[in-house]
Order: C-alpha cells, then structure tokens, then sequence
C-alpha cells in the first residue's frame, strides 16, 4: 500500500520568508501527486498536481512543487509567504496510469502558521 | 456553479446511536468519494461510487459504516451503532468521469461527528 510523509507537522514563518514543505511518498509505479491546501474555514482546494512532463510544476497563489522521482519526493515552495498563505497543506497521492482506482492518499497535513 | 456540499457541518451523538451523512457532488459528477480524518491523523479513503454503483469500498473500516448512492446522485454515508472511534471530520468529494483521464476532486467542507 502507498503512504505519504509530510515531514513537518506545523511550520512558524515570517512574512516574506521563503517556504519549502516536504513529501514524500512510497509508491514505486506511476503516481499523480498534488498538494491540497485548507484555509481556516474553508474547503480542501487544490493547489496545484503533477501528472507528468515538467516535473517543476506552478499551482496558485505563487505556489511551486517539484517532483523528484529518484527521491520519490514532492516539495512544496513558495519565495515569499504571505499572511493570507496561514493554512492547513496536505500532500496527496494518486495510483497512476488509469489503474481503475482513483483514491487519494494523503499526508498527515502540515499547519503553516504565518507571523505578520 | 454549486460546490460539493454537506449536511450536518456538525453532529454530536452517544455511543450506540445511528448518524447518517449527507453528500450533494457537483452537478454531473458521476464520481463521488467519501474521505475521513481522525484527529492527528492523515485523510483516509474509505469508498468511490461511480454514478450509483461502488467502484471501490476497500477504505470502509467495518460493517457499522454502510453508503448508498441511489440514482447517482447525492451519496449518504449512515453509521450504526455509532463507536467512539468514529469521531472524526468526513469528507466528500466529486470530479468528472472522463475516460483515460484523472479528474480533480473537488471536496465539501466535510462533516464534523463527535461521538460520546
């Protein structure tokens, strides 16, 4: 069965300081990866997903991740956080190739806490 | 365009009682997912409904939990007898079926139950 480590559980930053949130996942075949953020309040959103080709991938919001197959990873960045990024990011994991199931695995979440 | 919603937000109830969940996908979703987070631990998969019929249930923890998805439309996910382990944030979600394609989940805002 895949499994996906976050490797920080909550995250204090400064405005303006640079971001990386690690991940990393198990599965040795082909995966879809995204990474889902929950902002107080609100709905799990998709921040942005890999699925193949470029393997440095933009979502929104000035997010980046970039998937490093040898090390079965899928880091998180951002230059620059800004207060609004305070949220709850979760790292998921898709069983590539249209094997049928479509679940996601997901990490355990890492809470950002940005300090104006 | 709607979003996915859910109802309850919140339910609180004892040991041994039955609670049932209720989940609208987006309109014209015909794949709907339902998620579950216990506290400290990771979003986990319990089952995926393709239009009325259960594409895979491998996520569903025991006979207590029991999901319908009548005329493909909403799902409900009921709990009977209720445990204490069952508290925990349960999530929906839907996406499109596009063959051949991976389709982003779209998530509710997940329904909060607290057993007692």
């Amino acid at each position: 069965a895949q499994s996906v480590s976050q490797h920080n559980h909550h995250v204090i930053l400064s405005e303006a300081a640079s971001l990386e949130l690690g991940c990393n996942y198990s599965y040795g075949g082909t995966v879809n990866l995204f990474w889902y953020v929950q902002y107080p309040g609100q709905h799990l959103q998709l921040l942005l997903k890999y699925f193949s080709g470029d393997p440095l991938v933009k979502g929104i919001k000035g997010f980046e991740a970039e998937f490093i197959k040898s090390k079965f990873s899928f880091n998180l960045r951002k230059p620059s956080v800004q207060w609004s990024d305070t949220a709850e990011y979760f790292c998921a994991v898709n069983q590539g190739s249209g094997a049928g199931s479509y679940q996601l695995t997901f990490g355990k979440g890492t809470k950002l806490s940005v300090i104006p | 365009e709607a979003g996915v919603t859910q109802f309850p937000s919140h339910s609180v109830i004892e040991k041994g009682q039955t609670v049932t969940l209720r989940c609208d996908p987006i309109s014209g979703h015909d794949n709907l997912y339902w998620y579950r987070r216990v506290m400290g631990k990771e979003i986990k998969f319990l089952l995926h409904f393709v239009k009325e019929s259960k594409q895979d249930e491998s996520g569903m923890p025991n006979n207590r939990f029991l999901a319908e998805r009548t005329g493909g439309t909403y799902s409900t996910l009921k709990v009977q007898p209720a445990e204490l382990e069952d508290s925990g944030v349960y999530f929906c979600a839907s996406s499109q079926r596009k063959t051949g394609f991976y389709n982003e989940q779209f998530f509710g805002p997940g329904t909060r139950l607290t057993v007692l």
